[in-house]
């Protein structure tokens, strides 16, 4: 079956842009989490969400990122006024629930120049 | 705070010889433990684990570890080591009173000599 998907694999910005990324999880996992992968800070835990719940955005770094799941499903990502250190690449993984396996996508690579 | 350390950020093995990659956590409550594998340019495949069952788990890929209490460590290991395990490991954890949300270590690279 189709796995978690993301989009776009690569994304070159300007500094001060604002960006969006996609993450389509697998079909009926109702648990969704963005991660960020960059050489100084390792894999950390943005954001999560669960159903219809407040999603926990304790791992944002900043106000100027933030994160909406439409109908349970798909999910964007979205960093405002982006800046060099916000290079990385990220990467989202859903779950048929919490404490069940994560399942990876195969995350989009931002470049902010 | 949970964390997790991984010792080595690169680990040399020839191929056929023992695969040991280290991982200890802290935490006061034994927490669920992963191991996750990432190849070149892929996101990340759980290898396996430990949900406070077993306490030898069995993995994809000929991996298996053992989680230890009282060392707070949960060692990956494969007793022969193949070109194609060339990657790099995260050992991850989560708390057994949330919602899923892992914590990674900082990473092991494994290299395989032919």
């Amino acid at each position: 079956g189709a796995g978690v998907s993301q989009s776009p694999s690569n994304k070159v910005t300007e500094k001060g842009k604002d960006v969006e990324l996609r993450c389509d999880p697998i079909s009926g996992h109702t648990a969704l989490y963005w991660y960020r992968q960059s050489l100084g800070q390792g894999l950390e835990f943005l954001i999560y969400f669960q159903g219809n719940s407040a999603p926990d955005k304790s791992g944002l770094p900043s106000d100027r990122f933030s994160a909406e799941r439409t109908g349970g499903s798909v999910s964007t990502l979205t960093i405002q006024r982006t800046q060099q250190e916000d290079s990385a690449v990220y990467l989202c993984a859903s779950s048929l629930a919490r404490h069940y396996e994560q399942y990876f996508g195969p995350g989009t690579r931002l470049t902010v120049t | 705070a949970q964390s997790v350390t991984q010792l080595g950020s690169h680990v040399s093995v020839s191929e056929g010889a023992l695969v040991l990659l280290r991982c200890n956590y802290s935490s006061s409550v034994p927490p669920y433990l992963f191991w996750y594998v990432q190849y070149p340019n892929q996101g990340l495949q759980l290898l396996l684990k430990y949900t406070s069952a077993a306490t030898l788990v069995k993995g994809i890929n000929g991996f298996e570890a053992e989680f230890k209490k009282s060392e707070t460590s949960f060692h990956l290991t494969k007793p022969s080591a193949h070109m194609s395990d060339a990657a790099e490991y995260f050992c991850a954890v989560s708390e057994q009173t949330s919602y899923g949300k892992l914590t990674f270590g900082q990473g092991t690279i494994l290299t395989v000599h032919p």
